[in-house]
């Protein structure tokens, strides 16, 4: 039974596309994120929701938006794709940002 | 503040001999570490995790050093098996900030 679970796995879009990433977690955690992972494996924190409200905001551009309809779900829309947009993308969870943190399988996005 | 890999480091251990991964945190006011392992195509495993009020940690081949004098992280995997090659990631925490920070990573290659 997977506990954070993010789809697509992989996608492959043009430029200039929109395009979205979701995520689920069944561990009944308050706290998801984004994180984005380059082709240096340096992982990156992008946004951390908390109980739906939006608690980190890294210096993102605002073609990113997160969404978060309940505490189980975080979402990331990306508008107007660029080439610098493709890596890993991976979805997490933890209780009240303490403990451990809790990785989905992550969603490849190449941007060609 | 966050690290910037130019690069990602390599160690490369005979299978059967210890390992010893370093990582160097950037937050005095780091609190809870944590020790991740990343197989290729996956998200990040949890491994082991230690408080700040801790100096060091066992778990099952794994052992976690900490040195918050000098800011330092290590871990040891005992007799390192072909299965325990992945990239290792320390991460950093300050309960109730939500943020977690991650190093660099490191690659582990175990020879047969």
């Amino acid at each position: 039974d997977t506990a954070v679970s993010q789809t697509p796995k992989y996608l492959v879009t043009q430029m200039g596309n929109d395009k979205s990433i979701k995520c689920e977690q069944n561990l009944g955690h308050d706290t998801m994120y984004w994180y984005k992972q380059d082709s240096k494996k340096f992982l990156k924190i992008m946004f951390s929701y908390n109980n739906k409200e939006l608690i980190i905001n890294e210096t993102v551009p605002n073609r990113f938006s997160p969404k978060s309809p309940d505490k189980a779900h975080l979402n990331l829309h990306i508008n107007s794709l660029e080439l610098g947009d493709s890596a890993v993308y991976f979805c997490a969870s933890s209780q009240s940002g303490t403990g451990e943190l809790f990785f989905g399988e992550g969603s490849r996005l190449t941007v060609l | 503040g966050e690290s910037v890999g130019l690069h990602l480091p390599t160690l490369s251990v005979q299978e059967g001999d210890n390992s010893i991964i370093n990582c160097a945190y950037s937050n005095s006011a780091s609190d809870y570490f944590i020790w991740y392992k990343q197989e290729s195509g996956k998200g990040p495993q949890f491994i082991i995790d230690i408080r700040s009020n801790m100096d060091k940690r066992q778990g099952q081949r794994v052992t976690v050093l900490l040195n918050k004098t000098v800011k330092h992280l290590s871990l040891q995997i005992a007799a390192t098996q072909p299965g325990d090659s992945a990239v290792y990631f320390c991460a950093e925490n300050i309960q109730g900030t939500y943020k977690y920070i991650f190093g660099t990573g490191t690659r582990l290659k175990v020879l047969a």
